[in-house]
């Protein structure tokens, strides 16, 4: 069945330090692939999103997704954390239409 | 152009009401989609839609729910008598077209008492 599984439930990372958040998909072929990320009491804003082509995609807010097919991945990454970054992020894939989103993870920042 | 808009923002039923939320997709776009997330869950999609089109229902619950998109005026996802189970934040996206990315709107938060 396809999946969209995002292992970390809950991540806290003080200010400044580098961010991974993990996404793995189960899919026959290759889906397209995105993040968003949601502020509290908010709708889902697009963080970024893989096509085809250069497997390191750039999205906004400093944020960037590498995509694995060996390991079916799409992690989301960023080298330096902000106290705003704050909110939870979701995962999603989308094949033929079908477009499946992963539970999320919640970042916590610390000072 | 003004983003996907929702409304009600908020929407306060007693069991066994209807509700009726709104979706007004981006200027352009002609395919909508509508989500459900419970607290602490995340996105669980309902059923997507073209103008005056249901395309893929296959998330919406058998009885009580149905959403329509009609060739004018926003798309509505109905409710019919409401139970608690039902309080949830429901999204909606749209998309110029298929495959292609989505863009949410700010969410209608039910809340049935």
């Amino acid at each position: 069945a396809q999946s969209v599984t995002q292992p970390d439930i809950h991540i806290t990372v003080s200010e400044g330090a580098s961010l991974e958040l993990r996404c793995n998909y189960s899919y026959g072929a290759t889906p397209y692939l995105f993040w968003y990320v949601q502020s509290p009491g908010q709708g889902l804003q697009l963080l970024l999103k893989y096509f085809s082509g250069d497997t390191l995609v750039q999205g906004i807010k400093g944020f960037e997704a590498e995509f694995k097919r060996s390991q079916s991945s799409f992690n989301l990454r960023k080298p330096s954390v902000h106290w705003s970054d704050a909110a939870e992020y979701f995962c999603a894939v989308e094949k033929d239409n079908d477009m499946r989103f992963g539970a999320g993870t919640r970042l916590t920042v610390k000072p | 152009n003004a983003g996907v808009m929702q409304n009600p923002r908020h929407l306060v039923r007693r069991r066994g009401q209807e509700a009726r939320l709104r979706c007004s997709p981006m200027k352009g776009h002609s395919h909508v989609y509508w989500y459900r997330q419970l607290p602490e869950e995340g996105l669980k999609f309902m059923v997507y839609l073209q103008k005056e089109n249901i395309i893929d229902e296959s998330g919406m619950p058998k009885e009580r729910f149905s959403a329509e998109f009609p060739k004018e005026g926003p798309s509505i996802l109905r409710i019919q008598q409401v139970v608690r189970g039902d309080s949830a934040a429901y999204f909606c996206a749209s998309s110029p077209r298929q495959i292609y990315e989505q863009y949410f709107g700010p969410g209608t938060r039910l809340t049935v008492t």
